[in-house]
């Protein structure tokens, strides 16, 4: 089958850097998104990773590892807007559609 | 620019009555075009995904149905609402020629089914 793991729930102080992990199992592999979605709200997308390596946007980080079939999305300098659900995607399968992790509830505190 | 509009934004109807929310693009042609539902504090379900005029493609058999009558246009539907089809709705669109996995999506349709 296939399947995206994230932890379901970050907390963090402003100012901190926080880390969101995804690991993914899929029979083929297209590349890695993330998506930012505030309560109430619709998901945004942040980023996408389809080659090995870093991919850097403001305060905001994403790494892929294709060979242990792990990203992640790195938060720097948090700020309270920031507090919110992130979802990691990955396009993969014999279809190429899009499967979606269950999203990260992160929360910053003052 | 790209935008995407869904309505109606919030709605509540009793169990068994008809549904209908809509989804149109402006500013791009040919889009695929997609229908998610996300229940409360879960992740995102595709429901149905288009990629032209007529062609609907069906992700989780139930009873919802979806349309594209036109280009930049697509209908969720349903005869018969059901409890289990509340959630929070989302029409989505991805460009042919854009990255592979970039997403815009409309503002949602929260629906509540009592």
């Amino acid at each position: 089958g296939q399947s995206l793991e994230q932890p379901s729930e970050v907390t963090a102080v402003e100012g901190a850097i926080v880390q969101i992990n995804c690991t993914y199992q899929t029979s083929g592999f297209y590349g890695l998104s993330w998506y930012q979605q505030h309560d109430g709200g619709a998901p945004t997308f942040l980023s996408y990773n389809a080659l090995d390596g870093l991919e850097e946007t403001g305060r905001f980080s994403s790494f892929l590892s294709r060979s242990d079939s792990y990203g992640y999305l790195l938060l720097q300098e948090l700020q309270m807007k920031d507090s919110a659900s992130y979802f990691c995607a990955v396009r993969g399968g014999n279809n190429r559609k899009l499967i979606w992790g269950l999203g990260t509830s992160l929360a910053v505190n003052p | 620019s790209q935008t995407i509009h869904q309505w109606p934004a919030t709605l509540v109807q009793p169990v068994g009555s008809p549904l209908s929310l809509e989804c149109t693009v402006e500013g791009t042609s040919n889009p695929n075009l997609y229908w998610y539902r996300q229940a409360a504090g879960r992740g995102l379900q595709l429901l149905f995904y288009s990629v032209g005029i007529g062609q609907i493609s069906s992700e989780v058999p139930q009873n919802l149905s979806a349309s594209r009558p036109q280009d930049r246009q697509f209908i969720l539907s349903s005869k018969k609402l059901l409890l289990s089809d509340s959630g929070f709705y989302l029409c989505a669109w991805r460009s042919g020629s854009s990255g592979a996995n970039v997403l815009t999506f409309g503002a949602g349709s929260r629906l509540t089914v009592l």
